[in-house]
């Protein structure tokens, strides 16, 4: 069935540092891969999404590109901050099939120290 | 932001009693779910909608079920409520359309003691 994959965390990071949060996804059909961040008490909030194959998802600085070959979906962050500590869920949505629902990744907690 | 509340967002019950927890939506989505996350669980589904009175049930349904009489409520029920069920609770909606993700309510933390 599909699945996804992310690093597992806890991540911790110096401000300014350059994030790289690997994905990769398992699907039969055609996704479209999301990422949510959660900040501490509070819900999930969708931070980017990529429909197609090439597609470049992109908010708040940061970024991720569907890559269909790799099936991954990594998210980047050139500079983080302080308040970009949350943590991190991956996930997809499989149109190809009658699939009606969300597979999410197991989630990357990231730390950013000043 | 999107239109989805949940209600309570803070409960604290006894073993063995019921407890209803609410998710209320203005979008007139049709899809509705109910999670439950737990540190090294991640989010697990528990039940889900397609509409009015059409529910199917997630991964770790045992001891909960659902109902969803309007298109804006879809409500969850803990039986008999049991301390494993202590964990918070998110509902989410969803667009009709695959690239449609999903949008969140806030939580409900609830405490089983």
């Amino acid at each position: 069935g599909d699945s996804v994959t992310q690093m597992e965390g806890p991540v911790t990071l110096s401000e300014e540092a350059f994030l790289t949060i690997n994905c990769t996804y398992t699907a039969t059909g055609y996704p479209s891969l999301f990422w949510y961040v959660q900040y501490p008490g509070e819900g999930l909030q969708l931070l980017l999404k990529a429909t197609k194959a090439d597609d470049k998802g992109s908010n708040k600085g940061f970024e991720a590109t569907y890559r269909k070959e790799t099936t991954s979906f990594h998210l980047e962050k050139g500079s983080v901050q302080v308040s970009d500590s949350a943590v991190y869920f991956c996930a997809l949505s499989d149109v190809g099939t009658s699939y009606d629902k969300v597979i999410f990744g197991p989630g990357t907690s990231l730390s950013v120290i000043p | 932001d999107a239109g989805i509340t949940q209600s309570p967002r803070h409960k604290v019950t006894e073993t063995g009693t019921p407890v209803t927890l609410r998710c209320h939506q203005t979008e007139n989505h049709r899809y509705m779910y109910w999670y439950r996350q737990d540190p090294g669980h991640g989010l697990r589904l528990i039940h889900y909608s397609y509409g009015v009175k059409d529910t199917d049930k997630g991964e770790v349904s045992d001891g909960y079920s659902v109902s969803r009489s309007k298109t804006e409520d879809f409500l969850l029920t803990l039986e008999s409520a049991t301390s494993s069920q202590t964990s918070v609770y998110f509902c989410a909606i969803r667009g009709t359309g695959g690239d449609y993700g999903y949008t969140f309510g806030s939580g409900t933390r609830l405490t089983v003691v």
